[in-house]
């Protein structure tokens, strides 16, 4: 079974322009969830989809958006890049449907904004 | 919304000696706990969780420890070995779906 792809893995932009990551989830896995990762900071929640509906929402700003289509592949877009938006994206899938469980993550996107 | 604390945040360890990565977090409707490690460049991958209706849990060397009362949970790693090293992360989730609070990381490291 093939695992959990994102696209690009790594992008370079500049302050100001927006940015739209891929990821494709593992086959059957209606779950996509979204991640930054930052150093010493961890991982911190961005959202979730199910079903192509959001169905949980990190405290992120309203410049990071998602949404996922009817094969369950979803996509992240950040508006008006920060530098501080400066991370890892990780996306992960899961198989479960309302009970929570194991997330499958991709390798991840690195953003760099200068 | 819940908040999840890790500590330490670097451990290091001679092989064969026992490491152990507390965690503590604040919802008392946290109900599922699972550790992932991350190597270094790769991808977190789940090595053992543990839901509210248990109090520990063990696959061969890892063991998890849930204590609800004082609201923090613990992973045991016993006999190290240098394939161990790497970050460890705690989580916790509480609601529908798949919503998680990570702690901000153990990097784990044992010595040869």
């Amino acid at each position: 079974k093939a695992g959990v792809t994102q696209t690009p893995r790594y992008l370079i932009k500049t302050r100001g322009q927006q940015v739209t990551l891929s990821c494709s989830p593992i086959s059957g896995h209606r779950s996509v969830s979204w991640y930054q990762q930052t150093p010493g900071q961890g991982l911190q929640f961005l959202f979730e989809y199910f079903s192509e509906t959001q169905r949980n929402k990190g405290n992120f700003p309203g410049r990071f958006s998602g949404r996922q289509f009817s094969n369950s592949r979803s996509e992240m877009n950040v508006s008006t890049l920060e530098l501080g938006d400066s991370a890892l994206y990780l996306c992960a899938s899961s198989f479960t449907g309302s009970d929570t469980g194991e997330l499958f993550f991709g390798e991840g996107s690195r953003l760099t904004v200068l | 919304g819940e908040n999840v604390e890790q500590h330490p945040s670097t451990l290091s360890v001679q092989e064969g000696d026992s490491a152990v990565i507390k965690c503590t977090y604040s919802d008392s409707a946290s109900n599922y706990f699972p550790w992932y490690k991350q190597e270094l460049g790769k991808r977190p991958q789940l090595i053992i969780d543990i839901r509210s209706n248990v109090g520990e849990k063990k696959d061969q060397r890892i063991a998890v420890t849930l204590n609800k009362t004082a609201k923090h949970f613990s992973l045991h790693i016993t006999e190290t070995q240098p394939e161990d090293s790497a970050v460890y992360f705690c989580a916790a989730s509480s609601g529908t779906g798949n919503q998680f609070y990570f702690g901000t990381g153990t990097s784990l490291t044992v010595i040869p």
